[in-house]
């Protein structure tokens, strides 16, 4: 498994303000992705981060909202910009991992940071 | 229709008990099935991955799917009141993407 960390861990941001999620990866890996969890809710994708290349962005959620880079291939951010209260959320990041001789390809969530736009 | 439709409960069972959750999902191309378990306040924690028709066992947890039917199903044997949590189903396409079931709710009864 691969151990992912991410911050900050939860903030407290006013509306109109923007703020940048950190996830960092003790490995390399090839797939990285950004979840949204509203509260009471399932897990939502909001897009892939690609490694050298622009983002791929699930229906509903778009650049200029969430914009996302992934300068290498431990890293990635995302930016909730412009926030209003309805962005409030837990944000994830997610890595898939090579499955070693015998076992399969795996993903695992990052623990998570959680936002509230006030 | 949704991706995934997951049985959202809650489902409350005693100690020792069997808890068993269901999924169905509306994808034929779907291979790879995953089942994460996520306490309150916390991030969801793998606890199986299933890819081929049949049972897979891995201590108290039995992971089923059935490819014809389309569904996909968890069994807790021996259920401990640490096993109180949020179960949610996930299926994932060939691009690698994550869609989840709403996720059900068990709590275990000392």
């Amino acid at each position: 498994s691969a151990v992912i960390s991410q911050k900050p861990s939860r903030d407290i941001c006013q509306r109109g303000t923007s703020l940048t999620i950190q996830c960092q990866v003790d490995s390399q890996v090839t797939m990285m992705f950004w979840y949204r969890q509203q509260p009471g809710q399932s897990l939502t994708l909001i897009a892939t981060a690609n490694q050298g290349s622009e983002a791929t962005y699930e229906s509903g959620f778009v650049i200029d909202k969430f914009p996302i880079s992934r300068p290498n291939l431990t890293f990635s951010t995302l930016t909730v910009s412009n926030m209003s209260p309805e962005d409030s959320s837990i944000y994830l990041c997610s890595v898939e991992t090579s499955g070693r001789r015998g076992s399969t390809d795996t993903q695992y969530f990052g623990p998570g940071t959680r936002l509230t736009v006030l | 229709q949704k991706e995934v439709e997951q049985n959202s409960g809650p489902l409350s069972v005693p100690e020792g008990a069997i808890a068993s959750l269901n999924c169905t999902y509306s994808d034929r191309v779907s291979q790879s099935f995953f089942w994460y378990r996520q306490y309150s306040g916390k991030s969801p924690e793998l606890i199986m991955s299933i890819y081929s028709n049949g049972d897979k066992e891995d201590g108290r947890f039995t992971a089923q799917l059935n490819k014809a039917s389309q569904y996909v199903s968890l069994l807790i044997r021996d259920s401990q009141p640490s096993d109180s949590a949020t179960y949610l189903c996930a299926r994932r396409s060939n691009d690698y993407k994550l869609s989840f079931g709403a996720g059900t709710t068990v709590t275990v009864r000392a």
